[in-house]
C-alpha cells in the first residue's frame, strides 16, 4: 500500500512569490492535515480537510490556504512568500471523522526555501 | 496551557539503559494517544498507538496510559544509538495535538 506522497520534495522560491504543494494521501484516507516545522521547532498546525471541507484551521495568516478534491488529493497554497515561510512542509493523512483511534501517516515532506 | 506538553529535553541515557519519555495533555475528552518518532530532516514515524489505561508493548517500546492523571509515556528498553530521535506525544480530540517532541540521545 502506498504511503502518503508529497511533491515536490524540494523547491526554491524568492520573496513575493506563491507556491503550491500537493499531498496524495494514503488509499481510502479521506482526512488531510497540513503541518509546517522549522528548525528546532514542533509541528504547527495549518489546516485539516476532510471530504472536501475545511474542518480545523491553525492560526496562520490568510496567505496560507488550502483545498481538497473529491478523489482526497490536497494541496496547499502560500501567496506573497516571505522568508519565514521557509520550513519543512508536512501532509498527514487519516481516514478521518467517524472512524475512531485511527492515528495520522505522514509524507516525507516538502522542504520549502525562501531566498 | 498548550494542549499537548513534552519536555524539550534532550535526555542521554546510555545504550543498553531504558530511556523514559513524558507526555500530559489537558483536555480529558482524549480517547486516542500516538507516539512519533522523527529523525533529523526526516518526517514524523508513528511508533506506538494506544488507546486504553495501561500499558501496551511493542517489542522494545512500550506506551503507558494513565486517564486520570493526563498522562502518557514510552518507555524504550535496550535503548540502541538507533533511537537517538526526536519523539512526538500526540493526542487526538476531534483533531491532532502535537507536542512539541523530546530529543533523545542514545550514547554508545
Amino acid at each position: 500500500k502506498a504511503g502518503v506522497t508529497q511533491t515536490p520534495r524540494y523547491l526554491i522560491k524568492t520573496r513575493g512569490q506563491q507556491v503550491t504543494l500537493s499531498c496524495s494521501p494514503i488509499s481510502g484516507h479521506r482526512s488531510v492535515s497540513w503541518y509546517q516545522q522549522t528548525p528546532g521547532q514542533g509541528l504547527q498546525f495549518l489546516f485539516e480537510y476532510f471530504s472536501e471541507t475545511q474542518r480545523n484551521k491553525g492560526n496562520f495568516p490568510g496567505r496560507f490556504s488550502g483545498r481538497q478534491f473529491s478523489n482526497s488529493r490536497s494541496e496547499m497554497n502560500v501567496s506573497t512568500l516571505e522568508l519565514g515561510d521557509s520550513a519543512l512542509y508536512l501532509c498527514a493523512s487519516s481516514l478521518g471523522a467517524g472512524a475512531g483511534n485511527q492515528p495520522q501517516h505522514f509524507g516525507d515532506g516538502t522542504r520549502l526555501s525562501i531566498l | 496551557q498548550k494542549e499537548v506538553e513534552q519536555n524539550s529535553g534532550p535526555l542521554s541515557v546510555p545504550e543498553g539503559a531504558i530511556a523514559s519519555l513524558n507526555c500530559t495533555y489537558s483536555d480529558r475528552g482524549s480517547q486516542s494517544f500516538f507516539w512519533y518518532r522523527q529523525y533529523s530532516g526526516k518526517s514524523p514515524e508513528l511508533i506506538m498507538s494506544i488507546y486504553s489505561n495501561g500499558d501496551k508493548e511493542d517489542g522494545r517500546f512500550t506506551a503507558q496510559l494513565n486517564k486520570a492523571s493526563q498522562y502518557v509515556s514510552l518507555l524504550i528498553r535496550d535503548s540502541q544509538p538507533s533511537d537517538s530521535a526526536t519523539y512526538l506525544c500526540a493526542v487526538e480530540v476531534n483533531k491532532f495535538y502535537f507536542g512539541s517532541g523530546t530529543k533523545l540521545n542514545v550514547k554508545p
